[in-house]
């Protein structure tokens, strides 16, 4: 296991259709993270899990947003009803959490979503 | 909420030092200040964290001020294959939980 693993890297969708991304983190990482990213701009939170557990959603994560781990370990984020705005890098990272303070994330290459 | 500011780009030539400061607030106190390095169509890519004073490894250095409400990135040397974007990475005190990068500051290594 050589790092974080995204599939697929380029998505091309038409508006009102819903696409699935999936992420494989570093394999004894228990944490695993989901951001977005539009052009120019810095990556954005999404969401974050421990294990299978889903911790933390950001306010981006509308209705049309899901994501899961359900074995604590790869994940998958769904967009249903695709829509323009949805266009972006969708990036996952990894991390190994032992306590305070957070671990190091490392990324993946990200999934490159097109709305049409 | 944290608040991330980081200038926008800065240029250099190779073989120079670049230093790259993030301005940031309420940050988490119990959280490493992070920094990565990002090339076009690619995930971010680790370069060096740290909690407080100074931190070097063999690509960089990172100096963080008593206060946490800073933090610099120092290349050495700069090549023409460290022209990227560079980000940090920060928790939000308000929300231990959800992590904040910086604007970026988009780096162009001239020879």
């Amino acid at each position: 296991d050589t790092g974080v693993s995204q599939n697929p890297r380029h998505k091309i969708t038409k508006r009102g259709q819903n696409v699935t991304f999936r992420c494989d983190p570093i394999s004894e990482h228990n944490r695993l993270y989901w951001y977005r990213q539009t052009l120019g701009q810095g990556p954005e939170f999404l969401t974050y899990f421990q294990n299978e557990a889903q911790l933390e959603k950001s306010r981006l994560l509308s209705d049309r947003f899901s994501a899961e781990r359900p074995k604590g370990s790869f994940s998958t984020l769904e967009i249903q009803r695709t829509e323009q705005g949805d266009s972006a890098m969708y990036l996952c990272a990894s991390s190994l959490e032992a306590g305070d303070p957070r671990g190091t994330q490392y990324f993946g290459p990200g999934t490159r979503l097109l709305v049409l | 909420l944290a608040k991330t500011t980081q200038p926008i780009s800065m240029d250099s030539y190779e073989g120079q030092e670049v230093n790259i400061t993030c301005s940031h607030n309420n940050i988490a106190t119990n959280d490493y200040i992070t920094w990565y390095q990002q090339f076009p169509s690619q995930g971010p890519r680790f370069i060096i964290q740290g909690y407080k004073t100074k931190v070097t490894n063999e690509v960089a250095s990172l100096f963080i001020p008593a206060d946490r409400k800073s933090s610099t990135l120092s290349l050495p040397r700069v090549s023409l294959s460290d022209t990227a974007v560079y980000y940090c990475l920060v928790g939000d005190k308000g929300n231990t939980d959800k992590l904040i990068f910086g604007t970026g500051t988009r780096l162009q290594v001239f020879p």
